[in-house]
């Protein structure tokens, strides 16, 4: 059973381009989660997402940030116009239903802005 | 709110050493306890978790115990490894609404282990 599957693995952006970041989860999880560690700082949660649902954004910036997890298809982080601060790594982590507090993550996408 | 305090790092010992990193929590309620593994280039991995106070977590020789008492959630192995080199990350889930599926993890800042031969 393959595990949670991120690309791509590096991405450089610079200054106001877009960055899509996607995510398989693993197969039979139907929960999927984003989060963001910026350097020196454990894992922030963004967002949780359910096939074509989003659950629970409440940790997602409100402007330029969004995410999707359609019917078809892999998750994806989407941020516009990206900022020297966005520069984090994205980790994804899925999960099971009825196990939403146990998630296996993504070896993640490092995002770098020049 | 929520938060995960673990001790600053790095940590450096030597093969066969005993190893403690501390991990404590502020929260409401009842959160379930982690301890996920990161080996370099690679995501986080579930090491072991407990769910209530008291309970004892534990998986390939790590140990955990949930004190209630003292909010902590320490990480020990008796006898470390090379293979045991890696940042390690304590971590709590608790729901953003009352009741329902505690989804949210909030993680410390992670703790460097290296283990020399």
């Amino acid at each position: 059973n393959a595990g949670v599957m991120q690309n791509p693995r590096h991405l450089v952006r610079r200054r106001g381009q877009e960055a899509r970041l996607r995510c398989s989860p693993m197969k039979g999880h139907s929960h999927v989660y984003w989060y963001r560690q910026l350097p020196e700082e454990g894992l922030k949660f963004m967002v949780y997402l359910q096939k074509e649902n989003i659950i629970d954004e409440s940790g997602m910036p409100k402007e330029r940030f969004s995410a999707e997890f359609p019917k078809e298809g892999p998750s994806i982080l989407r941020i516009q116009q990206v900022v020297r601060g966005d520069s984090a790594a994205y980790f994804c982590a899925s999960s099971p239903p009825g196990a939403t507090d146990t998630q296996y993550f993504g070896p993640g996408t490092r995002l770098t802005v020049l | 709110g929520n938060s995960v305090t673990q001790m600053e790092g790095p940590v450096t010992l030597s093969e066969e050493a005993f190893l403690t990193i501390n991990c404590t929590y502020t929260a409401t309620g009842y959160p379930s306890l982690f301890w996920y593994v990161q080996y370099p280039g690679e995501g986080l991995q579930l090491l072991l978790k407990a769910t209530k106070a008291d309970d004892k977590g534990s998986n390939k020789g790590f140990e955990a115990t949930y004190r209630k008492e003292t909010t902590s959630f320490h990480l020990e192995k008796g006898s470390v490894q090379v293979s045991d080199s890696a940042v390690y990350f304590c971590a709590l889930s608790r729901s953003s609404n009352s009741g329902g599926s505690n989804y949210k993890l909030t993680f410390g800042k992670g703790t460097l282990l290296t283990v020399n031969p």
